[in-house]
């Protein structure tokens, strides 16, 4: 069964360096997410992307946040400068846009330092 | 934006017994979501309504639509030790595709 998958499973950096988390979701799902879970907290949803751009963003998705699709596969959420309250787990969702049912990857956990 | 608001926030019961959860939201939905969520991993998608269905299977799961009180239940029929998890319901925006989640009933299912 297809599924989204998720790289690194854990990525430990230190305060003000830039991370990027990768994606790769299901191959014929057009519509693509970024949500994280702060631990112990809700899920929360930062951006959705289609067609080579963003379609929506919530507030947490400020100017040091980012997302690319460098090719036909992958789909990147880059954070320019971490801060603490980065920490949490990073989930990469997709979607075909039909049923808007969204399946979700593994997650990375992001650690700042 | 929408609220899905889950209670009970946690629930313990036996092996073999039913657990039903109880999702409630805010505004006018196209749709509601179930998802689960083992400790630590990630979240995997159970079961979609939609606004005009009102009752839905899948397996050992049955999930329910009130759209006049704005609410839905997730029932686990015959429950087992690895139903043990944090069952979550999404419900997307106004003519988005964001979802909303609520906090979660973390069920207990003791062997």
């Amino acid at each position: 069964e297809p599924e989204v998958t998720q790289t690194p499973s854990h990525q430990v950096t230190q305060m003000g360096q830039e991370v990027i988390l990768r994606c790769v979701p299901i191959s014929n799902h057009l519509y693509f997410y970024w949500y994280r879970q702060i631990l112990g907290q809700k899920v929360e949803f930062l951006v959705s992307f289609y067609n080579n751009e963003i379609s929506e963003k919530s507030e947490i998705f400020d100017d040091q946040f980012s997302v690319e699709r460098p090719d036909g596969s992958n789909f990147t959420l880059k954070i320019r400068s971490t801060k603490l309250e980065d920490s949490a787990m990073y989930f990469c969702a997709s979607s075909d846009g039909v049923s808007n049912e969204q399946f979700f990857g593994p997650g990375t956990r992001l650690t700042v330092l | 934006s929408q609220q899905g608001e889950e209670d009970p926030q946690a629930l313990s019961i036996q092996e073999g017994e039913n657990a039903t959860m109880n999702c409630s939201y805010k505004t006018s939905i196209n749709n509601l979501q179930w998802y689960r969520q083992n400790s630590g991993r990630g979240l995997v998608h159970l079961i979609l309504i939609r606004s005009n269905e009102r009752e839905k299977h899948s397996g050992r799961l049955r999930v329910t639509l009130d759209t006049s009180k704005k609410s839905s239940s997730l029932l686990i029929t015959a429950s087992r030790a690895a139903d043990t998890a944090s069952y979550f319901c999404a419900t997307p925006g106004a003519g988005s595709y964001q979802l909303t989640f609520g906090k979660g009933t973390k069920l207990s299912v003791i062997p």
